[in-house]
């Protein structure tokens, strides 16, 4: 089975910290991502990554980047935590490129900002 | 307009029952369907995916494609409250990124 873990399931931060979101997967997918997930809004897509090093913005970028330095393991990174981006934080992974490969998610981050 | 639209929940259904889940699309172009799974406070779980038009089934779900009219549907035959969830479309359009519905939470009344 694939297995992707995010480092915290619970975390609290004030605003304007910065704040990292760790995601390491075990089964040597090319493809990550990171999701935000709100009430009413469903999951949107933050940044991905298909590659070591290699990073896109998703649909909403803005106050985040991510960091991808080894294949298994893709960081977010909060660079001045804001209240407006207390969230359910997902991580997902995946074969590349082939189209009918489908996500496998973590267990998710419950991030507050204070 | 939002790429990809559910019907909206909250779904209730009796323990026996059918539940019919209903997806829309807006990219004529896309490949690969999933429905997931995510019970409250958990993170989502694949449950079905389907990339060809007609029926697909899996136990006690159903997932039904048609392209032409860009919909995608899901059912849950001898729904059990162990099913009550919120369910997720997801629509792949390229070879990376998925497009999320908002999901319809489903509730199964014993």
């Amino acid at each position: 089975d694939v297995k992707v873990t995010q480092s915290s399931r619970y975390l609290v931060k004030r605003t304007g910290e910065k704040v990292f979101l760790e995601c390491v997967q075990d089964m040597d997918h090319e493809n990550m991502f990171w999701y935000r997930q709100d009430p009413g809004l469903g999951l949107r897509l933050i940044y991905f990554s298909y590659d070591v090093k290699m990073k896109e913005k998703g649909d909403i970028p803005e106050g985040y980047s991510v960091s991808r330095e080894k294949k298994e393991r893709f960081s977010l990174i909060l660079e001045s935590a804001s209240t407006n981006q207390t969230s359910m934080y997902l991580c997902a992974s995946s074969l590349p490129g082939i189209s009918n490969q489908p996500q496998h998610f973590g267990d998710g981050t419950r991030l507050s900002i204070l | 307009q939002k790429e990809v639209e559910q019907n909206s929940g909250p779904l209730s259904v009796p323990e026996g029952a059918i539940a019919s889940l209903n997806c829309t699309y807006s990219d004529r172009g896309s490949q690969s369907f999933f429905w997931y799974r995510q019970y409250s406070g958990k993170s989502p779980e694949l449950i079905m995916s389907i990339y060809s038009n007609g029926d697909k089934e899996d136990g006690r779900f159903t997932a039904q494609l048609n392209k032409a009219s860009q919909y995608v549907s899901l059912l849950i035959r001898d729904s059990q409250p162990s099913d009550s969830a919120t369910y997720l479309c997801a629509v792949r359009s390229n070879d990376y990124k998925l497009s999320f519905g908002a999901g319809t939470t489903v509730t199964v009344r014993a």
